[in-house]
Order: C-alpha cells, then sequence, then structure tokens
C-alpha cells in the first residue's frame, strides 16, 4: 500500500530533550516536506526536500533540523525542544514534476513539550 | 509570495443539502495548482480535489465541485448531498513549482447535521 508513515503518533517530552520524528514513504517521490498545525494558523511548512541532500528552508524552520540521505526518509529533528513547539506535525511526499504535485501525508505526530 | 484566505472559519449544514465554501488566494506564479484538503477528527489530511490553473474546465470528484474564477483568484469547494461524514475541517492550497510549496489557508470547520 502506497503510504507516508511517521513515528511516532504521539509524543511528550520536557524542554530541552533532543529529539526525532521519522517520516518515511514508499512511493519513490522526490520531493518531501515537514508542516506543522497550530489551531487558527493552518498548516506551514518547515522544511522541504526536493531530493537525496537536497533540503532547504520552509516558513517556519527555527528550532528544527533536518535531514535527507535516503530518498525515502526525511526525519525532523529537534534538538532543544521549547514548549512553542508544541503543536501537530505532518511530513508530506510528493513527486516533483509538473503535472504530479499532489502531495500525500502521513497520519501526523502530535508533539508536547512540557 | 502566495497567500491564501478562508474568511469563514465554521459552517453548518443539513444533511442532504449543498454547502458552499471559500477560498480566496492570491499569486504571481502564472502556472500553479489549488486543492482542497479534508481533516476529519482523526487528524489525517485527505485529498478532496485538485485543479490546474491552465485548464478553464471546473474540477469534479463525485459529490465534491469547485467553481474556480482566475481572474478574480477565487476557488470555492461545493459540497452536494452533504453527508454525516463530510463533517471535518476543509482546508484550501495553493501550490508553486518553484519549490512544490503547499501554501494553507486556515480552513473552515463544516458540520453537518442530521
Amino acid at each position: 500500500e502506497a503510504q507516508v508513515t511517521q513515528n511516532p503518533r504521539y509524543l511528550i517530552t520536557v524542554t530541552g530533550k533532543k529529539l526525532t520524528v521519522t517520516c518515511s514513504q514508499n512511493m519513490n517521490h522526490e520531493y518531501m516536506s515537514w508542516y506543522r498545525q497550530d489551531p487558527g494558523l493552518g498548516l506551514r511548512q518547515i522544511y522541504y526536500s526536493m531530493n537525496v541532500e537536497v533540503t532547504d528552508k520552509g516558513d517556519v524552520p527555527e528550532g528544527y533540523k533536518v535531514s535527507r540521505k535516503e530518498k525515502r526518509n526525511f526525519p525532523l529533528i529537534l534538538e532543544s525542544p521549547s514548549p512553542n513547539q508544541t503543536s501537530l506535525y505532518f511530513c508530506a511526499s510528493s513527486f516533483h514534476r509538473q503535472g504530479a504535485e499532489t502531495q500525500y501525508f502521513g497520519p501526523g505526530t502530535r508533539l508536547l513539550v512540557l | 509570495a502566495q497567500t491564501v484566505t478562508q474568511s469563514q472559519p465554521e459552517m453548518s449544514v443539513q444533511e442532504a443539502e449543498t454547502v458552499t465554501l471559500s477560498c480566496t488566494y492570491d499569486t504571481s506564479e502564472s502556472n500553479y495548482y489549488l486543492f482542497w484538503y479534508k481533516q476529519p477528527p482523526s487528524r489525517q489530511m485527505i485529498l478532496v480535489i485538485r485543479q490546474e490553473a491552465y485548464k478553464q474546465q471546473n474540477a469534479t470528484e463525485n459529490r465534491f465541485s469547485v467553481n474556480f474564477q482566475k481572474a478574480a483568484k477565487s476557488f470555492s469547494l461545493k459540497i452536494s448531498d452533504s453527508q454525516l461524514g463530510d463533517t471535518a475541517m476543509y482546508f484550501c492550497a495553493s501550490h508553486t513549482g518553484a519549490n512544490s510549496k503547499l501554501t494553507f489557508g486556515k480552513g473552515i470547520t463544516l458540520s453537518v447535521r442530521p
């Protein structure tokens, strides 16, 4: 089954404790992206990657890191989480060619930073 | 920069009736794509419908159709024969080809009443 998976789905942590949220897709998509969703703000892009070893900042990159060492994986790293990073996080992927831009989303990761 | 505006935070509709969700956007791109995503209580992001800007014909997917007014930069979603399962938050989004970024509106909460 074609899908985007994220782990963990739910996470409670404390300020300053490094964490990683994994994202994996099995559709051979070149493009992958991370979004965060906050009430009243919709979804905002954190980082994106157009292919292996190619990453760039989105609209709200502060406090986050990413890497793209393999085509299928795009982990999101919070080196020192803070309470303002409490949010719902989505990973998404798509092909990067004209006419095939529909992005498919993972199930979401709900993060609470105390 | 792209912007997407959903000015109605909430709407309600009686089961079996028709409802229209509004969305306006702004972009400097000549080639772009527009999407409606549904987010039910499970929080999964589900693609409802997409529209290519270069196509004059409005997209249709079963009970879902759009009214795409390119000159007015308007992209509304019409849901016919509303069902209880349509209760969800709906997000309008625009896609730029340059970095495959999706820009989302703030979303609208739709409630379908039995």
